[in-house]
């Protein structure tokens, strides 16, 4: 069975700084997905960025990018320029695309609370 | 509209009573999840519907019973709850399997805050 490992119960960052979340991640399946979703106080989750265990590159989506090394199955977070908004539960997840089974299945981390200091 | 709505956003119930919690999503997705999220534990899969039928039960106890009449709406009808039932129950749509291009990603509703007395 898969599992998604986030170490960091909480982390601070100082406003306009960059910040790393860890995420680690342990299958024995080749094919799967990566994904890091944001949960404010209103309980609504937001998703931030993806990526595929076949992705060549590590995702970039604005402010969010992830570091992905597939050696060592970790899929960090780097949040740059850090902004009050960002405040907020982040949660690392992972799904698998064996045949026949819901991609929409995800296994998720404990999740990490960060907190922006102006 | 948003996305995915859920009601009620708050629920307080008694161990006897019956209640439904509704999920409604206008994404035009083909699957419907619920999740819960208790305290200090990560957020755990109860159900997927993909086309309208139920394909995954994570062995959730039989006192939540799902329907998902059509592919726009998910219920989940909960009766005789115990207190360690008291989460977040967070909705979710997806088209699935993804579009080609797609990331298929969760699009997930602001959730149902549950309490059972």
């Amino acid at each position: 069975a898969q599992k998604i490992t986030q170490t960091q119960p909480g982390m601070f960052v100082q406003e306009k700084e960059a910040v790393t979340l860890d995420c680690t991640y342990d299958t024995s399946d080749q094919s799967y997905g990566l994904f890091w979703y944001k949960q404010p106080s209103s309980g609504e989750m937001i998703f931030l960025i993806y990526q595929g265990s076949y992705d060549e590159q590590n995702a970039t989506e604005g402010r969010y990018s992830l570091n992905f090394q597939k050696a060592r199955k970790s899929a960090n977070l780097v949040i740059s320029a850090s902004q009050l908004g960002d405040s907020a539960m982040y949660f690392c997840a992972m799904t698998l695309f064996a045949g026949g089974t819901s991609y929409g299945k995800l296994t998720f981390g404990q999740g990490t609370i960060l907190t922006v200091h102006p | 509209e948003t996305g995915v709505t859920q009601t009620p956003r708050h629920l307080v119930m008694g161990m006897t009573n019956k209640k439904s919690l509704k999920c409604e999503q206008h994404l035009g997705h083909n699957a419907m999840y619920w999740y819960k999220q208790s305290a200090k534990k990560p957020l755990e899969l109860m159900f997927v519907y993909s086309l309208e039928e139920r394909v995954e039960n994570n062995s959730v106890p039989s006192r939540f019973s799902p329907e998902c009449p059509n592919s726009s709406h998910l219920f989940l009808h909960l009766h005789t709850l115990q207190p360690e039932d008291s989460a977040l129950y967070l909705c979710a749509s997806s088209q699935d399997p993804p579009l080609a291009g797609v990331t298929g990603e969760l699009f997930f509703g602001e959730g149902s805050r549950l309490t059972v007395l």
